[in-house]
């Protein structure tokens, strides 16, 4: 497995702002995604950060509005741009580990995010 | 594309008995894996068991153990001697070759004494 923390835990956000959320592993790791939880849902795909080039998104998800950086093996951000109150959710990054084959998922502890 | 239905929102049980949560999916894929993962309150995702689909032996992980019928494309996971700290939201869960997760509606499990 791996450890997985995340920054900010949560956050209260006025609309039309920006928010970046920082995601760091303890390990390098091949994959790292983006969830998104809205309130009493389950969880949505929405990019999948890939280290030294563009994030691939999710149908319904776009660059302008959620963009990813991946500088390396450990460490992920997700921007939520020109926030409105649909926005409010929980975050999530989730790392694949290098062992190969395993496509197990483990989930850091998530970004509440309010906006209003 | 990948799809994963749960059937049950909720479920009771009571302390050291056994319960039983659904999941049914449907896939194109020929390789492809299946997660059982839980959110307690906290809200961390914490996965309990994994099964792949290459696999005819079920899966077991301690007081965790799931039945998985290929055919019927359905993969439930019985929780024995049931604890407290099992209450939490249940997730069931297929990703194929390309590691991206589909998650189902979720089971909200109730352990009570």
């Amino acid at each position: 497995s791996a450890v997985i923390s995340q920054k900010p835990s949560r956050d209260i956000c006025q609309r039309g702002t920006s928010l970046t959320i920082q995601c760091q592993v303890d390990s390098q790791v091949t994959m790292m995604f983006w969830y998104r939880q809205q309130p009493g849902q389950s969880l949505t795909l929405i990019a999948t950060a890939n280290q030294g080039s563009e994030a691939t998104y999710e149908s319904g998800f776009v660059i302008d509005k959620f963009p990813i950086s991946r500088p390396n093996l450990t460490f992920s951000t997700l921007t939520v741009s020109n926030m409105s109150p649909e926005d409010s959710s929980i975050y999530l990054c989730s790392v694949e580990p290098l062992t190969v084959g395993s496509y197990e998922q483990y989930f850091g502890p998530g970004t509440r995010l309010t906006v209003t | 594309a990948q799809t994963v239905t749960q059937s049950q929102p909720e479920m009771s049980v009571q302390e050291a008995e056994t319960v039983t949560l659904s999941c049914t999916y449907d896939t194109s894929e020929n390789n492809y894996y299946l997660f059982w993962y839980k959110q307690p309150p906290s809200r961390q995702m914490i996965l309990v068991i994994r099964q792949e689909a290459y696999k005819q032996q079920n899966a077991t992980e301690n007081r965790f153990s799931v039945n998985f019928q290929k055919a019927a494309k359905s993969f439930s996971l019985k929780i024995s001697d049931s604890q407290l700290g099992d209450t939490a939201m249940y997730f069931c869960a297929i990703t194929g070759t390309a590691s991206k997760l589909t998650f189902g509606t979720g089971t909200r499990l109730q352990v009570t004494l």
